[in-house]
């Protein structure tokens, strides 16, 4: 069984520029949530996608994006980056939106910088 | 608005000390309540999960209680070892949030020897 991986582990950009940010999902886990964790705190959620649609999203602006495959992985945009988007970006995968009762399997996360 | 609250934010012991986590949450409509390590730069690893109709869950020397009604749950760490020492986050999923989960902001255990 193949867990959660993300790419590239770690990021440095600049103020302005944009960033894609990568996750494979576990194997037979069709749904992936994108969470943010800065320094010090708890992850935030993001999104969710299912289907390849989005379905769901946290309180973060339109500059955040995504995608899902039908392979499943999925990817996270950030455009107009700024200072503040630096932290550890998370990626989850589950067995469907609904599954609540089974675990999510995290990645071990991108640390994206923003100088 | 779910929030999450894990006290204390930070806590050292010694090796060998039985410890107690604690988190609260305001809303009390939940599916279930998540715990979870993370050490340094890393991903989260699931501990252990209880769902809104159990008290507790256990596995190893870990135990975790819920009382849904008071808003609560501790995660009882047993015998504790160095290789404990990560940061413990607690996270519960809303009622209808589908399996969005809301953390809470952690407590950094240091186990030393």
């Amino acid at each position: 069984e193949t867990g959660v991986t993300q790419s590239p582990t770690h990021l440095i950009k600049t103020r302005g520029q944009q960033v894609t940010l990568r996750c494979s999902s576990q194997s037979g886990h069709n749904t992936v949530s994108w969470y943010q964790q800065a320094l010090g705190q708890g992850p935030q959620f993001i999104f969710q996608y299912y289907r390849e649609e989005e379905n769901g999203r946290g309180n973060f602006p339109p500059r955040f994006s995504g995608l899902q495959f039908p392979n499943y992985s999925s990817e996270l945009n950030v455009n107009a980056l700024e200072l503040d988007d630096s932290a550890l970006y998370l990626c989850a995968s589950s067995q469907g939106p609904l599954s609540y009762n089974s675990p999510l399997h995290f990645g071990n996360g991108t640390r994206l910088t923003v100088t | 608005k779910q929030e999450v609250t894990q006290i204390p934010a930070a806590l050292s012991v010694p090796e060998g000390e039985n410890l107690v986590l604690n988190c609260s949450f305001t809303d009390s409509a939940i599916y279930n309540l998540q715990w979870f390590r993370q050490d340094p730069g890393k991903g989260l690893t699931s501990l252990l999960l209880i769902q809104s109709s159990q008290r507790e869950q256990t596995s190893g020397r870990l135990n975790a209680s819920l009382d849904k009604s008071s808003g609560r749950s501790t995660l009882y760490i047993a015998a504790s070892q160095p290789g404990d020492s990560a940061t413990y986050l607690c996270a519960v999923i809303l009622t209808g949030g589908g399996n969005k989960l809301t953390f809470g902001t952690g407590t950094q255990l240091k186990v030393e020897l």
